[in-house]
């Protein structure tokens, strides 16, 4: 299986703040890197899938970069409804896997 | 709108079995792949099962492999997760989702989520 692992594991950011959290693969996944937003007690909501392309009704202040095995998910500018967790998942090859997950806390 | 809606989940004890159901509307069911995808108290998620539109092709991953069965009713716009001989590490919140639309069997990610049914193992 492919292992995903995200740094940082949590950080406390301000409103307005520039927000960028790391994903890695074990091997290369070309662009198949998806992100997933989760607040507490609700499901994952997708927001960035084959690494870049943003989903429907997503702000533009997230992007998603990177490909092989290094990727980033960027916010531009924190807003109060982005505090959450944020996985990164892998959807290169059977079994999908996730990330352990990046908690975003306001400062 | 796309809907997801989850039911089944409970208190079961270890050995026991349980059925989850996800009834979903707002879109061509048959037109796409569903998963389910699980989450531990506390923990990360972890993908579970998928099925293909049309029944006929299925994968687990190993954790629940020969336990769970997923299965789905076109007709009834839902599909199934028959979870046999439980153990206390299957306890987690357990979320069906969609696939994207695809002309393959599954883009193995995860575009919409129902709200998740909670199935606790415990004696």
């Amino acid at each position: 299986d492919i292992q995903m692992t995200q740094s940082p594991s949590s950080l406390s950011a301000s409103v307005g703040d520039r927000v960028t959290i790391t994903c890695r693969a074990s091997q290369t996944i070309s662009r198949y890197l998806n992100w997933y937003q989760q607040k507490p007690g609700k499901a994952p909501k997708l927001l960035i899938y084959a690494a870049s392309s943003l989903q429907s009704g997503v702000p533009s202040r997230f992007s998603g970069s990177g490909s092989g095995t290094d990727f980033t998910l960027t916010v531009s500018s924190l807003q109060p409804e982005d505090f959450a967790t944020y996985y990164c998942q892998q959807s290169y090859s059977y079994p999908p896997t996730f990330g352990p997950g990046t908690k975003v806390e306001i400062k | 709108q796309v809907q997801l809606v989850e039911s089944g989940g409970g208190v079961v004890q270890p050995g026991r079995s349980l059925r989850l159901s996800c009834a979903a509307s707002g879109f061509t069911f048959s037109d796409y792949a569903m998963h389910w995808v699980r989450q531990a108290p506390g923990k990360g998620l972890e993908w579970v099962a998928v099925i293909s539109f049309d029944g006929s092709t299925k994968h687990y991953a190993d954790s629940v492999k020969g336990r769970f069965t997923i299965s789905r009713d076109n007709s009834k716009n839902t599909v199934y997760l028959q979870m046999n001989s439980l153990r206390a590490e299957d306890t987690a919140v357990y979320f069906c989702a969609r696939d994207p639309p695809t002309t393959v069997v599954t883009e193995w990610y995860f575009e919409h989520w129902g709200q998740g049914t909670l199935v606790t193992v415990s004696s």
